[in-house]
């Protein structure tokens, strides 16, 4: 059971440059996310999906599109890359028990830098 | 939204016990408290989450106050590997699949 994992651990682009992050769950969870973290911050939500082809903006969703594919699978697109995005980008899913109660489990991150 | 707030950081001795406070003055009736913490390098891991009644897992406890306005993570024996930012979260009951993570605190652990 590997978790949320994300694909590619460490990114670096060119201002205008475009690109995907990946995400995927084996943990046969509805509900997924997207986080960025700026350095000595906490996270802000980008985006959301309740349910597979179903997404959601969150807090911060200027810049970026996601699509999730499948219910394992919920990207991050990039379409030109600026600057102020770089930061360490999280996926995460959760399970939900309980009304308001869910738990979320986070991915290792993936660090991008925009040059 | 309602809104925590909590100490930029804090220190422990190993060993001995660490208790986290989080001010939450604006919690509504059915939010529920949450906390994670963050490793170094790492993404948030679950701690453990409360309404009411304080509660216990494995990792922690959580003392909620009377009137709900605020709360604290209590480490029963803090060992090095505690050592993370500690987010208190309050799980929006309009947008329940939103989570809005402050600053935190970042624990230091001493030998």
């Amino acid at each position: 059971n590997a978790g949320v994992t994300q694909t590619p651990k460490f990114q670096v682009l060119k201002t205008g440059q475009s690109m995907t992050l990946q995400c995927a769950q084996d943990m046969n969870h509805n509900s997924m996310y997207w986080y960025r973290q700026d350095p000595g911050m906490g996270l802000r939500l980008i985006y959301y999906s309740a349910s597979e082809g179903t997404t959601d903006k969150g807090e911060v969703p200027n810049g970026y599109n996601v699509s999730r594919l499948n219910k394992r699978e919920f990207s991050l697109r990039l379409e030109s890359a600026a600057p102020s995005q770089t930061s360490v980008y999280f996926c995460a899913s959760s399970r939900p028990w309980g009304k308001y109660q869910e738990t979320q489990y986070f991915g290792p991150g993936t660090r991008l830098l925009v040059l | 939204d309602a809104k925590t707030t909590q100490p930029n950081s804090m220190e422990s001795n190993e060993e001995e016990p660490v208790h986290l406070p989080c001010n939450h003055s604006t919690i509504s009736g059915t939010d529920y408290i949450h906390w994670y913490r963050q490793l170094p390098s790492q993404g948030p891991e679950y701690v453990i989450h409360g309404l009411t009644s304080n509660v216990n897992n494995r990792m922690a406890s959580l003392a909620i106050a009377e009137d709900r306005k605020s709360s604290t993570l209590i480490l029963h024996r803090a060992t090095l590997r505690d050592a993370a930012v500690y987010y208190c979260i309050l799980r929006d009951r309009h947008n329940f699949n939103k989570f809005y993570f402050g600053s935190g605190t970042k624990l230091n652990v001493k030998p």
